[in-house]
C-alpha cells in the first residue's frame, strides 16, 4: 500500500514569493489533514478535511494561506505571500477515520529567505 | 481544550537500557491518547493508542504506555533501547468534544548511546 506522497520535499523560496504544496493521500481516506511543524515543536493542524469539505480550519492564516481538496482526493496547500516566519515543516496525512491514527507523509520543508 | 506536556525535550540512555518518555494530559473529559515516533526526515508514524479500553496499552517495537488517570499520565516504556529507537517522540490527545482533532507535545529527543 502506497503511502501519503508529498511534494516537494524541499523548497527554497524568497519572501513575498508565492509557494505550493501538494499532498496525495492514501487511497480511501476521507480525512486529510496539513500540519505545520516547527522546529523542535510538534505538529500544528492548519486544516483538516472529510472527503472535499473542509471541516476544521480555524488555525489557517487565512490572508495567505489557502488550501483545498477537488474531487475530494489529491490537496494543495498555497502560501501567498510567504513571510520569514513561515519557514517550517509542512506536513500532510490521511486518517481511514479510526480516531487519532493518522498516516503522515515525510513532508515539505519550506525555507524562507 | 486538552493538552499534553511532555518532561523533558531531551532523554539519553544506553543501549540495553530502560526507555521511559513522560507525557502528562489536560483534558475536562475522558481522553484518547496517543504516542506517535518521528524518525529523520521522515514524517511521524503511530507507536500505540489508548482509546478508553486496557489501561495498559502495548505498541509496535516493544514499546508500551499505561494510561494513569489518578496521575493525569501516559508514560511510554521499553525495557532494552536498541539504537534504531533514536528519534522524536511526540505525544498527542484528543477527545470527541474536539472533532477528534489530534493536539501533540513538543516532543521528546531520544539519544541512545553505545
Amino acid at each position: 500500500e502506497a503511502g501519503v506522497v508529498q511534494s516537494p520535499r524541499y523548497k527554497i523560496i524568497e519572501k513575498k514569493q508565492p509557494v505550493a504544496f501538494w499532498c496525495n493521500p492514501i487511497s480511501g481516506h476521507n480525512t486529510l489533514y496539513w500540519y505545520l511543524q516547527n522546529l523542535g515543536q510538534g505538529p500544528e493542524l492548519l486544516i483538516r478535511y472529510e472527503n472535499e469539505e473542509a471541516v476544521d480550519d480555524s488555525q489557517l492564516p487565512k490572508d495567505r494561506f489557502s488550501a483545498e481538496r477537488l474531487k475530494g482526493v489529491d490537496s494543495t496547500l498555497k502560501i501567498q505571500p510567504a513571510e520569514l516566519g513561515d519557514s517550517a515543516v509542512y506536513l500532510c496525512a490521511s486518517s481511514p477515520n479510526r480516531v487519532g491514527e493518522l498516516f503522515f507523509g515525510e513532508g515539505s520543508r519550506l525555507t524562507v529567505l | 481544550a486538552q493538552s499534553v506536556t511532555q518532561l523533558g525535550s531531551h532523554v539519553s540512555v544506553s543501549e540495553g537500557a530502560l526507555v521511559l518518555l513522560r507525557c502528562n494530559y489536560s483534558s475536562s473529559v475522558p481522553p484518547y491518547l496517543f504516542w506517535y515516533v518521528q524518525y529523520p526526515n521522515q514524517g511521524l508514524q503511530l507507536l500505540l493508542k489508548y482509546t478508553s479500553a486496557a489501561t495498559l496499552v502495548k505498541g509496535i517495537n516493544g514499546f508500551e504506555a499505561e494510561f494513569k488517570k489518578s496521575e493525569t499520565s501516559f508514560h511510554l516504556t521499553k525495557p532494552s533501547a536498541h539504537m534504531s529507537d533514536a528519534a522524536e517522540y511526540f505525544c498527542a490527545v484528543t477527545h470527541s468534544n474536539s472533532g477528534y482533532a489530534l493536539n501533540f507535545g513538543k516532543g521528546t529527543s531520544l539519544l541512545v548511546t553505545p
